[in-house]
């Protein structure tokens, strides 16, 4: 089935920007997707992509994707305390379904 | 806005109790889940549902079962509860397919402790 990876943590200095990195495997996956999830918390949708491109920007959020390595990253600008979460990346498989990476803690560090 | 919301936040039971997670949205979707959520694990999806009385087992079902009796409620029952179903468990839903991204919106979770 459908794999897909991220590293367990992220520190960075407020201000900074974040790369979180994920990698998956199936190529036919129509939607990628970034989640956060703020402490006790349930998941919150920050953004997605559709397959057939590769770049998406939302304010301080950049979304590229490279289809060819299979590579997935969100990009947050200027990273605030209030970005501290666990980020998931998500992709859509041949079902109604997604699968999850294990999701990202990033830590903002004043 | 969507609204998915679960009948606990926190629960502990006791070894060889069953078990009962609620789920419920607002939105008249068709396709509902319920993942587990373990460090260093993600999430992992357990059922889903696309339609009433409908389920389809997910990666990993043993020890549970779910029922959907009306369109808007999606059950997770554990029959006999075990330690190693600690966990945190959440509810997602979504529209169909041909009407979306397949984006899934998620309750809040409930923090579920065995013991």
């Amino acid at each position: 089935g459908e794999d897909v990876e991220q590293s367990l943590f992220l520190s960075v200095r407020e201000g900074d920007s974040s790369v979180i990195n994920c990698t998956y495997t199936d190529s036919s996956s129509t939607y990628l997707y970034w989640y956060k999830q703020e402490p006790g918390a349930g998941l919150q949708l920050l953004t997605y992509i559709f397959s057939n491109m590769d770049m998406k920007q939302d304010q301080r959020l950049t979304v590229l994707l490279n289809k060819k390595d299979k590579h997935l990253s969100l990009r947050i600008a200027d990273t605030q305390t209030g970005d501290s979460a666990i980020y998931f990346c998500a992709v859509s498989g041949s079902a109604r379904q997604l699968t999850f990476g294990s999701g990202t803690q990033l830590t903002v560090l004043p | 806005d969507v609204k998915v919301t679960q009948s606990s936040r926190y629960l502990v039971k006791r070894t060889g109790e069953k078990v009962f997670l609620e789920c419920v949205q607002d939105m008249d979707h068709e396709n509902m889940f319920w993942y587990r959520q373990d460090p260093g694990l993600g999430l992992r999806l357990i059922y889903f549902s696309y339609d009433v009385k409908m389920k389809e087992k997910g990666d990993i079902p043993e020890g549970y079962s779910v029922s959907r009796e009306k369109k808007e409620r999606f059950s997770l029952i554990l029959e006999s509860a075990s330690t190693n179903q600690t966990s945190m468990y959440l509810c997602a839903s979504s529209f169909p397919t041909w009407e979306s991204s397949y984006e899934q919106y998620f309750g809040p979770g409930t923090r579920l402790t065995v013991t």
